[in-house]
């Protein structure tokens, strides 16, 4: 089974701390994403990297960076958290594009509250 | 750019009764379409995925259809029990997206009571 851990299920941090959520995924795959989740906005992303040390922005990129040193690692950094960032961040996981039954493949999520 | 929408955005029924949740996009050019399942506090879990050459596909109680032409896609679970209790999110990917970028609806919240 594919298996997606995030760092850490619950994170409480202070207004303009840098904020460190790491998400590790077991089956070599190429994609790896960042989403973050509102009631009433549904599911954002915000970025997405589709190999190592590659990148893209995705709907929602300001106030937060990304990195991916590993294949298997894809960290989301909010260099100095601001009270609108408490949210639920959900990392995933997905072959590059290899068929048409590819899916994403979801960790359990960080609630991050931000005081 | 694809909008993805979920109608109704909440639904309760008493056990037994079968579920019918609506899912509408407004681009046809997708590779597929995917449902998903999310517990309350948790992440999501991939329910159903039909391709684009597919109308329908059905695994256990779930039965999902996949109109193209009409932007439409309904998810059907028969016989609802209580731990069908979540929400059900459903998501296109874009042939003209790279990367297998999925554009999510709203999700529709189920509250299915004993």
């Amino acid at each position: 089974d594919v298996k997606v851990t995030q760092s850490s299920r619950y994170l409480v941090k202070r207004t303009g701390e840098k904020v460190f959520l790491e998400c590790v995924q077991d089956m070599d795959h190429e994609n790896m994403f960042w989403y973050r989740q509102d009631p009433g906005l549904g599911l954002r992303l915000i970025y997405f990297s589709y190999d190592v040390k590659m990148k893209e922005k995705g709907d929602i990129p300001e106030g937060y960076s990304v990195s991916r040193e590993k294949k298997e690692r894809f960290s989301l950094i909010l260099e100095s958290a601001s009270t609108n960032q408490t949210s639920m961040y959900l990392c995933a996981s997905s072959p590059f594009w290899r068929e048409s039954t590819d899916t994403q493949y979801f960790g359990p999520g960080t609630r991050l509250t931000v005081l | 750019k694809q909008e993805v929408t979920q109608i109704p955005a909440a639904l309760s029924v008493p056990e037994g009764e079968n579920l019918v949740l609506n899912c509408s996009f407004t681009d046809s050019a997708i590779y597929n379409l995917q449902w998903f399942r999310q517990d309350p506090g948790k992440g999501l879990t991939s329910l159903l995925l039909i391709q684009s050459s597919q109308r329908e596909q059905t695994s256990g109680r779930l039965n999902a259809s996949l109109d193209k032409s009409s932007g439409r896609s309904t998810l059907y679970i028969a016989a609802s029990q209580p731990g069908d209790s979540a929400t059900y999110l459903c998501a296109v990917p874009l042939i003209k997206a790279a990367g297998n970028k999925l554009t999510f609806g709203g999700g529709t919240r189920v509250l299915v009571k004993p």
